[in-house]
Parts: C-alpha cells; sequence; structure tokens
C-alpha cells in the first residue's frame, strides 16, 4: 500500500479482555516498529522488528504484551488480561533499514 | 542514554519563525528526525539530518545540529496556522538503530 496501515483505528475493549492490533507496514520496509503514546505523552518505545534479526523487545512493559511479524510483513501486537493503563494510542512504523520511519494513523485503544 | 529532551509548548503569531529545541544524550546517534503532529492524526516526518551534518535546510524548514552539546532545533519560516500541532525530535540509536522519541513540543500559531 501507499502508507503504514493500523486496524482498527479505535477500539473499546473491556479490562480482563485480550487485544490484537494489526499493522500492515509499507511494502518492501524491513524494520517495523511499535510505539504506544499515553494522553498528553511522547512516545513509548515498545517492540523493534529488522529483518530477520531477533526483535527488540525491551520496551514491552509486561508479559501481557507480545508481538510477532509473520513473513517479514504484517505485525500484531496482542495486549492479553487488558487493564485501564494500557490505554493509549498505539503507533507503529516502517523503514527501509536505517531510512527515516513512516507512521501509521495509530489504533486508539480504551479499556473500560 | 536515550533521553531526548523538549521543552513543552511554544505559541507563535502568524508569519513570525519559530524555533523548537531539542536534547539528546546518545552522542553515536546516526539520524535526527523531526515528526509533525497534528490533532487526532499518526506522526508526519517532516525533516531529519545525518549526524555528520550541522545543518539543513527545506523549503521553510531549518534543522541546525550541535554535537557537541547534543542540540538540535527545527525553525520553521514563516509559520502558519496550519504549523499548529506537537513537534517530536527523535535519534536513531546507534547498535540497535532503535528510534528515540522526546515527548513533543506543542506548537500553537495565533492569527
Amino acid at each position: 500500500g501507499a502508507g503504514v496501515s493500523q486496524s482498527p483505528s479505535n477500539k473499546v475493549t473491556e479490562k480482563g479482555k485480550d487485544v490484537e492490533l494489526r499493522c500492515d507496514p509499507i511494502s518492501g520496509h524491513t524494520a517495523l516498529y511499535w510505539y504506544r503514546q499515553s494522553l498528553g505523552q511522547g512516545l513509548e518505545f515498545l517492540i523493534y522488528f529488522q529483518g530477520n534479526s531477533a526483535p527488540d523487545k525491551s520496551g514491552l512493559p509486561s508479559d501481557r504484551f507480545s508481538a510477532e511479524r509473520t513473513g517479514g510483513s504484517v505485525s500484531t501486537l496482542t495486549i492479553q488480561r487488558t487493564q485501564q493503563e494500557d490505554s493509549a494510542v498505539y503507533l507503529c512504523a516502517s523503514s527501509r533499514g536505517n531510512a527515516e520511519a513512516f507512521f501509521g494513523q495509530g489504533t486508539r485503544l480504551t479499556v473500560v | 542514554g536515550e533521553d531526548v529532551e523538549q521543552s513543552l509548548f511554544l505559541s507563535v503569531r502568524e508569519g513570525d519563525s519559530s524555533v523548537i529545541n531539542c536534547t539528546y544524550t546518545d552522542s553515536s546517534s546516526t539520524y535526527l528526525y523531526w515528526y509533525k503532529q497534528e490533532p487526532g492524526a499518526g506522526l508526519q516526518l517532516l525533516t531529519y539530518i545525518f549526524s555528520n551534518m550541522d545543518m539543513k535546510q527545506d523549503q521553510r524548514l531549518t534543522v541546525l545540529l550541535n554535537k557537541k552539546d547534543k542540540h538540535l532545533s527545527l525553525r520553521i519560516a514563516d509559520t502558519q496556522t496550519g504549523d499548529s500541532a506537537i513537534y517530536f525530535c527523535a535519534e536513531r540509536l546507534y547498535g540497535n538503530n532503535r528510534l528515540a522519541f522526546g515527548k513533543g513540543n506543542q506548537v500553537v500559531v495565533i492569527p
């Protein structure tokens, strides 16, 4: 596609439920990032995939968070047993190697 | 470390120049970026500078990099109301290539 696509754009879920957020990167981009942006805050790094290398998971806030990237393309961020503090906008970005990263529009997650 | 610091708020009159500042701590960063985020939108890449440069100009945007002080600035000339947004600086960390972002600087353009 022309840009990074994220789905859903909005998600409301009940506390304790699991959610999956999807990211379709720009075709040919080898690097994929997930960030979280809480209200009025900057971007919190979550996880980074680069080609076939082991992902950098150092930003995942707890073991309830996991992400995978299948076939070097689409990525899914999964949050298990959601908590209210997980409410945020989840942003995905992709880049071609070391080049500039392009962001999707984000998924706004609200845990009620 | 990878802390990126930005001041929080700037108001500027339409037509004036605005300058947004950022400091970073990783002296080995390879690229530094400026992103713009309008309300309810994702981040839009505005411009970037390679670490061996000290200035880059792109239309109304001028990026200055002082590697000695680890200071990055973005100057917007002839600021327009459409420039009202949050501006994030980011550094690409050497080694793991991760992007570290500052907390953002909200710019409000007053007509």
